[in-house]
């Protein structure tokens, strides 16, 4: 069975710091790995997606993770954070191809301090 | 990219009574769509597997005849909550998938809110 864990369910961070939240899986077979991004009340947008290759991912908003096997981690970072980055973040975890189901982790609210 | 329309977007109902809410895949077919719910402040948890034309998988817990799911067509599948309660009140989510393999991508709807008075 696959499973997400965020280990930090708030980040408070100050406008243009840098910001890392945290996110380790488990699973036994292959993953593909995901970081989405939930404004108030709206539904979900992908941030990134880690499938093969490189594992450095670039998404939207200035936003990177890497993927890291032996950690078994998908840390997202931001160099610089702006006021507008306040959301909640859900890393995500899928075996995309097999079944299609994504899991979840609990989500991590990111407050960006003025 | 892909769309997922949900409807409606918010829904108020009284208790006992049954709302149903839409999610339609408009530029793409979804033989699969997976509805979620989220609680306040909390994940979202995978409910069921809509699958079009055979009966939804429900996740364990989750109560198959309080949620009905119907998928009639490739690019629509319902969720009907019954005789809804106030614990009931949430936000429901659904997404669907699309492409092939390492292709594939899923989508999500806007989201639905109800609450149950």
């Amino acid at each position: 069975a696959q499973s997400v864990t965020q280990l930090d369910s708030q980040v408070p961070v100050f406008e243009e710091a840098p910001v890392e939240l945290r996110c380790n899986y488990s699973s036994s077979v292959s993953v593909y790995l995901f970081w989405y991004v939930q404004y108030p009340n709206q539904g979900l947008q992908l941030l990134l997606k880690y499938l093969s290759g490189s594992t450095l991912v670039k998404g939207i908003n200035g936003f990177e993770a890497e993927f890291n096997k032996s950690q078994t981690s998908f840390h997202l970072r931001k160099p610089s954070v702006h006021i507008s980055d306040t959301a909640e973040y859900f890393c995500a975890v899928s075996d995309l191809g097999r079944d299609d189901k994504i899991i979840f982790g609990k989500g991590t609210r990111l407050h960006i301090l003025p | 990219g892909a769309v997922v329309s949900q409807h409606p977007s918010w829904v108020i109902c009284k208790s006992g009574t049954s709302v149903k809410i839409e999610c339609r895949s408009l530029d793409f077919q979804a033989t699969t769509m997976f509805w979620y719910r989220q609680f306040p402040k909390q994940s979202l948890m995978l409910m069921a597997t809509s699958n079009e034309g055979s009966k939804a998988t429900y996740e364990q817990g989750v109560e198959k005849d309080k949620f009905l799911i119907n998928h009639a067509s490739l690019t629509l599948s319902t969720l009907t909550v019954t005789s809804a309660h106030p614990e009931d009140s949430s936000f429901y989510i659904c997404s669907a998938p699309t492409g092939t393999g390492r292709n594939t991508e899923a989508f999500f709807g806007q989201g639905t809110r109800l609450t149950v008075v």
